[in-house]
C-alpha cells in the first residue's frame, strides 16, 4: 500500500518564524489532505490538496503529485499554531494513510 | 452543527468487558472509516465502509467489528477489551474516490 514519511519529526521555532513541513507519499494520490491536531486532540482540516497550491491566512500548501511530495508553509507562526501536523494521502481504491505527523511548539 | 460526532467522549473499561463505541454522521457521506491513534505510530485504520450494507477491514482489525445498517451510523465493538486496544478512536467520513474526509473529536478509551 501507499506509504507517507513526514518531515521533520519535530520542529521547535519562535514566534513570528516561518516553516515549511514536507509530506511524501509512495505512490499516485488522488486524495492529500493536512491535518493540524490541537492540544486537546481534534483533528483540524487544513487543506484538500492532491495538487496544485492553496493558500488560507497565514498557511499555504503546495503538493506536486508527479513528484510525490507535498509542502505545507507556515508563515509569521503564532503559539497557537503548536500541535501535530499530519499528512494523510490515498491513491486508488487504497484507504487514507497517515503519516507519522510533525510535532510543532511555538514559543513566545 | 453538521458533521461526525462520536460518543463517549472518554472511557474507562475493565479488561474483559465488551463496548461499543458509537459514531454518527449527518453530510449523508458514502464512506465512514475507524481509525485508532497511538503515540509514534499516527492513525491507523481499523475498519472501513464504503456504503450502507457493507464493511471492509483496515491495517489493524483483529478484536474489533462493526457494522453499518444506515448511511449515518458506523458503530464500533470491542467484544472483550484488552489493555492493548487503550487508544485515541477517531471516526471519519467522506465520500468515496478521495474525496475530503472529515473526522469526529474523538473517543479516548482506556482499558485496565
Amino acid at each position: 500500500g501507499i506509504q507517507v514519511e513526514q518531515s521533520p519529526p519535530d520542529l521547535i521555532l519562535q514566534e513570528g518564524a516561518n516553516s515549511t513541513l514536507r509530506c511524501n507519499f509512495s505512490d499516485s494520490v488522488n486524495n492529500l489532505q493536512w491535518f493540524h491536531q490541537n492540544p486537546w486532540g481534534q483533528l483540524i482540516n487544513l487543506f484538500y490538496i492532491p495538487s496544485g497550491t492553496k493558500q488560507n491566512g497565514r498557511l499555504s500548501a503546495t503538493t506536486v503529485a508527479t513528484e510525490r511530495y507535498s509542502l505545507l508553509y507556515i508563515s509569521s507562526s503564532q503559539t497557537t499554531d503548536s500541535g501535530v501536523y499530519f499528512c494523510a494521502a490515498q491513491g486508488g481504491s487504497e484507504k487514507l494513510v497517515f503519516g507519522k505527523g510533525t510535532k510543532l511548539t511555538v514559543n513566545p | 452543527i453538521a458533521g461526525i460526532t462520536q460518543a463517549p467522549t472518554s472511557q474507562i473499561l475493565a479488561a474483559g468487558r465488551r463496548m461499543t463505541l458509537r459514531c454518527t454522521q449527518d453530510m449523508r457521506h458514502n464512506a465512514m472509516y475507524w481509525y485508532r491513534q497511538d503515540l509514534g505510530l499516527g492513525l491507523r485504520l481499523i475498519h472501513y465502509s464504503n456504503t450502507a450494507g457493507t464493511t471492509g477491514k483496515g491495517e489493524v482489525p483483529d478484536g474489533y467489528s462493526v457494522s453499518r445498517a444506515n448511511t449515518d451510523d458506523f458503530p464500533l465493538t470491542l467484544a472483550s477489551a484488552v489493555p492493548s486496544q487503550t487508544s485515541v478512536y477517531f471516526c471519519a467520513s467522506s465520500e468515496i474516490g478521495g474525496a475530503e474526509a472529515f473526522f469526529g473529536q474523538g473517543t479516548r478509551l482506556t482499558v485496565v
